[in-house]
């Protein structure tokens, strides 16, 4: 099955800084890379998502590029703001219906 | 959130008793997910289901069954539950929205 590798575990930024976490994925098969936030108590978010026919995709803030050559994909959240702060996962799913996640992010923005 | 819906929400149990988590979805997904989160491991695979009646173990599903006897509910029973099954349960379904997840104490 596909194995996702997420660094680094915890990221540490001053506001208005930019945050980039990266992924790494196994099986060349895959070709959706969800991006979710999860606050504390809550269940996971989905933020960004990118499939493997796009490189990049940005939303306001947010946005997710993706390397198929070097199976690797990063989250980029710019003008951070305390509000950002969460763990952030990202997933794969190796060509099949079953998604696997990295081990999450924690985003520690200091006011 | 996506029409999906978990219970109970919080549940303190005794070592030794069955528990069932119930996972209950209004978007008629053929796929369900069940995982367990824990400090350190992330998100963690327990089982799934790809169809009513067709269910498949994920990475950690010792001491774990699942049942989808109707496209809307996915069933997680610890037959017999144990101290190192004290987690956070979630269920997801396709497109990979997640339910609002469990807290599941065993004492």
């Amino acid at each position: 099955g596909e194995n996702v590798e997420q660094h680094p575990s915890t990221l540490s930024v001053q506001e208005g800084d930019s945050a980039v976490i990266k992924c790494t994925y196994s099986d060349s098969a895959s070709n959706y890379f969800p991006w979710y936030k999860q606050e504390l108590g809550k269940r996971p978010q989905l933020i960004i998502d990118i499939r493997s026919n796009v490189g990049e995709k940005k939303d306001q803030r947010i946005a997710v590029t993706l390397n198929k050559t070097a199976k690797h994909f990063s989250l980029h959240i710019t003008e951070t703001q305390p509000e950002d702060s969460a763990v952030y996962f990202c997933g794969g799913t190796g060509g099949s219906y079953i998604p696997t996640f990295g081990r999450g992010t924690s985003l520690i923005v200091h006011p | 959130d996506a029409g999906i819906t978990q219970s109970p929400r919080h549940k303190v149990t005794e070592t030794g008793t069955p528990v069932t988590l119930r996972c209950h979805q209004t978007e008629n997904h053929r796929y369900m997910y069940w995982y367990r989160q824990d400090p350190g491991h992330g998100l963690r695979l327990i089982h799934y289901s790809y169809g009513v009646k067709d269910t498949d173990k994920g990475e950690v599903s010792d001491g774990y069954s699942v049942s989808r006897s109707k496209t809307e509910d996915f069933l997680l029973t610890l037959e017999s539950a144990t101290s190192s099954q004290t987690s956070v349960y979630f269920c997801a379904i396709s497109e990979w929205f997640f339910g609002p997840g469990t807290r599941l104490t065993v004492l």
